[in-house]
C-alpha cells in the first residue's frame, strides 16, 4: 500500500531565504512522486514529478526536489523564496500497477512567505 | 486555453437537491479523473475513467454519486439528494494514456449544500 506524509501542515519563510518543504512516502513499488502547487483559487499546477530517472529534479519557479530512496523521502525545496511563492504545496506517490495508476495525495503544506 | 475546463465553477444547493457537475478534459487524453477536495485536505480520489469506461470508484463514492463519459470525451458527476457533508470542492483531471502519471488538473467546481 502507498502512502505520503508530509511533515508540516504550515511553514513560513522570509522573503529571499531558502524553502524546504518535507515529504515521506511509503510504496510496494517502484513510485512516482510529484509535487503539486495550489494557489488560492486556481487550479493544480505541477511544479515537477520524479520517474526513476534523474533523483534530483528540477521543475518550474526554480524549485526542485530529491528522491532518497534510503530515507523515503522526496523534500521539496527553492533557494530563494519569492512572495508569489505562497501557497498550498501537495507532495503526491503515484504506482502504476497493470491498469490502475493510483495517486495519492499528502494533507498540504502551506507555504507562508514574509516579508 | 486548451487545458481542463469544469463547469460550474461554483454551485449553492439545499440540502436533498440533485447537483450535476460537468469536466471536459485535454483534447485526446484518455484518462479522466474525479477527485473531492475538503478545507485543510489533499484531493481524495473518487473515480476514474479509461476513454468511456469507468474502472475504479472509491468507497467515498457513496451510492448517491454517479459519473459517466458517454463518448470518451467530457464527463459528469452527479450528486443526488445532497447532504452538508458533500460539500467540498470537486476537482476534474486528465492524462494521456495508461502509464503516463502526470494528471492536469481543471479549476474545480466548488459545492455548498446549505
Amino acid at each position: 500500500a502507498q502512502s505520503v506524509t508530509q511533515l508540516d501542515s504550515h511553514v513560513s519563510v522570509s522573503e529571499g531565504t531558502p524553502v524546504l518543504l518535507r515529504c515521506n512516502y511509503s510504496s510496494s513499488y517502484s513510485p512516482s512522486l510529484f509535487w503539486y502547487v495550489q494557489h488560492p483559487n486556481k487550479g493544480l499546477q505541477l511544479l515537477l514529478k520524479y520517474t526513476s530517472a534523474a533523483t534530483l529534479v528540477k521543475g518550474i519557479n526554480g524549485f526542485e526536489a530529491e528522491f532518497k530512496k534510503s530515507e523515503t523521502s522526496f523534500h521539496l525545496t527553492k533557494p530563494s523564496a519569492h512572495m508569489s511563492d505562497a501557497a498550498e504545496y501537495f507532495c503526491v506517490v503515484s504506482e502504476s500497477m497493470n491498469r490502475d495508476d493510483k495517486i495519492i495525495f499528502g494533507k498540504g503544506t502551506r507555504l507562508h512567505i514574509l516579508p | 486555453d486548451t487545458g481542463v475546463s469544469q463547469d460550474p465553477r461554483h454551485k449553492i444547493t439545499k440540502r436533498g437537491q440533485n447537483v450535476t457537475f460537468r469536466c471536459d478534459p485535454i483534447s485526446e487524453h484518455n484518462r479522466l479523473y474525479w477527485y473531492r477536495q475538503t478545507l485543510g485536505q489533499g484531493p481524495e480520489f473518487l473515480t476514474y475513467f479509461q476513454n468511456e469506461a469507468q474502472l475504479e470508484k472509491s468507497r467515498l463514492l457513496s451510492d448517491r454519486f454517479s459519473a459517466e463519459r458517454p463518448k470518451g470525451s467530457f464527463s459528469t458527476l452527479e450528486i443526488q439528494r445532497t447532504e452538508q457533508g458533500d460539500s467540498a470542492m470537486y476537482l476534474c483531471a486528465s492524462s494521456p494514456k495508461q502509464g503516463e502519471e502526470t494528471q492536469y488538473f481543471g479549476p474545480g467546481t466548488r459545492l455548498l449544500v446549505l
